[in-house]
């Protein structure tokens, strides 16, 4: 059973980098695409952008100048870093398997940006 | 703002029947598959239906997805409180890069 398990700092200061990492476990790593999505308190899912395997990436034009997503194929791992953060990155980030469709959830990672 | 329209709430009693809209464009509803997924409070989403109307793995019957032009639907019925939950219907839109598209959510309370 395929199972994405993610973890990363909880709580940064404004202009910080937020770093999380997703890692597959159970099953295959190649051939499908790996997204991040996130979503701040009481609000909706917004996504962030998504990486195949082989690293080519996509990423919401609304945050496409702060994010960075990579891969580790040798460790099956997706990563997402959002730099210059601010309070309004506040949100409970997901990684999760597709693109066209997700069909698979991390557990989701709460992420508080405060000074 | 989500550029997908959703319902903000729905209710109804146990045993009913529900009916979810998620209004879009050309741009995407009306030109690529759409999915749907439910949010337990407290949750990471769980993916219900993709590409219209085909169910997940494991999905009831209940569920049911359906799409005409810019609009797609998803049907529950038989309504049970263990429905009660927030519902997201999602597509993308085409261009130099693709942009994923989540709705704006709909809250289905069950009286």
């Amino acid at each position: 059973q395929v199972q994405l398990e993610q973890w990363g700092a909880g709580l940064l200061k404004p202009s910080e980098t937020l770093s999380l990492t997703c890692a597959v476990y159970g099953g295959s790593f190649n051939g499908y695409f790996w997204s991040w999505i996130r979503q701040a308190p009481g609000k909706g899912l917004e996504w962030i952008g998504e990486i195949s395997h082989r690293g080519n990436s996509n990423y919401n034009p609304s945050l496409e100048s702060r994010v960075t997503i990579s891969v580790d194929t040798s460790k099956k791992q997706i990563s997402l870093k959002l730099r210059s953060v601010t309070a309004a990155d506040t949100a409970v980030y997901y990684c999760a398997r597709g693109a066209t469709r997700f069909e698979l959830w991390g557990q989701g990672s709460l992420v508080t940006i405060s000074s | 703002q989500s550029v997908l329209m959703q319902p903000p709430s729905l209710s109804a009693a146990p045993g009913h029947k529900v009916t979810i809209s998620c209004s879009g464009s050309t741009s995407n509803v009306g030109n690529n598959y759409v999915s749907w997924y439910r949010q337990l409070p407290g949750t990471a989403p769980k993916l219900l239906i993709y590409d219209n109307n085909k169910r997940s793995s494991g999905v009831s019957d209940r569920f049911s997805g359906s799409k005409s032009g810019t609009l797609a639907t998803l049907d529950i019925t038989g309504l049970q409180t263990g429905d009660e939950a927030d519902y997201y219907c999602g597509t993308w839109e085409n261009g130099v890069t693709p942009r994923r598209l989540f709705g704006s959510g709909t809250k289905v309370t069950v009286l």
